[in-house]
């Protein structure tokens, strides 16, 4: 069964700070991973999606990679601002349709 | 406005009184998926739609029923609700035609639904 892993569960850091959020995956056989973003009392916003068969993914501050074979994939947020403090959650889409779903990384940007 | 709508919000009930959660997307989106998200355990898949008739089971679907009758539409169906069923209820949609391979479609996400069951 996949099992995904998000590291740290919360950071808290200086607004202008450039920081990274990983995910990790058990299992390599994917079709992509999705990057989240919750605010509390809010659905799911997708940020990135990557696919299986590509290394990385930009939309504007934001930067996902993807290391299929070792598992990982990374969130890099560039001059954090506080508006960024969110939950961040990280999916992967399996080839026969289902999801599966890190616990989310809890971001404080502090002014 | 392209969105997911769930209604109720929130809901308060008791054991054994069968509810239903709908969920309607304007999207036109083919794939279709019901979440729920506890504390500590992240978001698990209950059910999965890949078009109208066409259902699957997630990793957590017992306890749960769906259908989908027309495309837009996707309830969840709580038979016989017990208290740990209590949580918050995601349903999301997304574009991913029938044979076109077309997988790499981001999902979309509705507010949520939080249930308690007393």
């Amino acid at each position: 069964k996949q099992e995904v892993t998000q590291i740290p569960a919360a950071l808290s850091v200086p607004e202008g700070e450039n920081l990274v959020l990983n995910c990790s995956f058990t299992d390599s056989a994917i079709y992509n991973l999705q990057w989240f973003r919750q605010d509390p009392g809010k659905g799911l916003t997708s940020l990135l999606l990557i696919q299986s068969s590509q290394r990385e993914q930009t939309s504007g501050r934001l930067n996902a990679s993807l290391d299929k074979s070792s598992g990982r994939s990374t969130l890099y947020i560039a001059a954090s601002q506080p508006g960024d403090s969110a939950t961040y959650l990280c999916a992967v889409r399996l080839f026969r349709d289902q999801f599966y779903f890190g616990t989310g990384t809890s971001l404080t940007v502090i002014p | 406005e392209a969105q997911v709508t769930q209604n109720p919000r929130y809901l308060i009930t008791v054991t054994g009184k069968k509810l239903t959660v709908t969920c309607s997307q304007n999207m036109n989106h083919e794939y279709m998926s019901w979440y729920r998200q506890d504390p500590g355990l992240g978001l698990r898949q209950i059910y999965y739609s890949m078009n109208v008739e066409v259902t699957d089971k997630g990793d957590v679907p017992e306890g749960y029923k769906v259908s989908r009758k027309e495309k837009r539409n996707f309830p969840l169906i709580l038979e016989s609700p017990s208290p740990n069923q209590t949580s918050l209820y995601f349903c999301a949609s997304s574009l991913s035609p029938l044979g076109s391979g077309s997988r790499n479609q981001p999902q979309h996400f509705g507010d949520g639904t939080r249930l308690s069951i007393l």
